[in-house]
């Protein structure tokens, strides 16, 4: 059984720029997360989608938002990027919210 | 006060002997428990989920939860290098977002 797809494993943007980042869960799972994992902050919880609606959000700025799709795919798209927004992005996939979540291997993503 | 807290280490420990990790939570809605290990420029990894009072054993891996302390634990039997990792502790409530800890690193010497 695949794990949860994350592309692209590793880019780099400029300041100003946006990026999009993919997600293919679990093969099932309905529902999706993303995370941010940077050194000083460590994991945090970003949003969560399930059945193409955002069910739970963090507390991050409104350049960060999500979709999902019918198939149960999402992507997470960060607009005017800054030094800051360097981190591995997470995704995660379950079936619903009583399940074990499983996590991506992650997107590296280098702003400059 | 954090959420969820944890040492962040580094805990050395020798090859064979158990390793003792452990978390405290703040939120006493909290349901489901679990440990994700982490290796350096990789994803965490599902170790043990725990949900009720008590043990839950899994190979060398034991996790404890005392609700009423707010406490959570991962015991690491026989450790071994490759245990040598960041371990987090994370915790979720009604709904469907983990909040973690900063992790504890974990070293395992020969």
């Amino acid at each position: 059984k695949a794990g949860v797809t994350q592309t692209p494993r590793y880019l780099i943007k400029t300041r100003g720029q946006q990026v999009t980042l993919s997600c293919s869960p679990i093969s099932g799972h309905r529902s999706v997360s993303w995370y941010q994992q940077t050194p000083g902050q460590g994991l945090q919880f970003l949003f969560e989608y399930f059945s193409e609606t955002q069910r739970n959000k963090g507390n991050f700025p409104g350049r960060f938002s999500g979709r999902q799709f019918s198939n149960s795919r999402s992507e997470m798209n960060v607009s005017t990027l800054e030094l800051g927004d360097s981190a591995l992005y997470l995704c995660a996939s379950s079936l619903d919210k009583s399940n074990t979540i499983y996590f991506g291997e992650g997107s590296w993503l280098t702003v400059v | 006060q954090k959420e969820v807290e944890q040492n962040s280490g580094p805990l050395s420990v020798p090859e064979g002997a158990i390793a003792s990790l452990n978390c405290t939570y703040s939120d006493r809605v909290s349901q489901s428990f679990f440990w994700y290990r982490q290796y350096s420029g990789k994803s965490p990894e599902l170790i043990m989920s725990i949900y009720s009072n008590g043990d839950k054993e899994d190979g060398r891996f034991t996790a404890q939860l005392n609700k009423a302390s707010q406490y959570v634990s991962l015991l690491i039997r026989d450790s071994q290098p490759s245990d040598s990792a960041t371990y987090l502790c994370a915790v979720k409530g009604g709904g469907n977002k983990l909040t973690f800890g900063t992790g504890t690193q974990l070293k395992v010497e020969l």
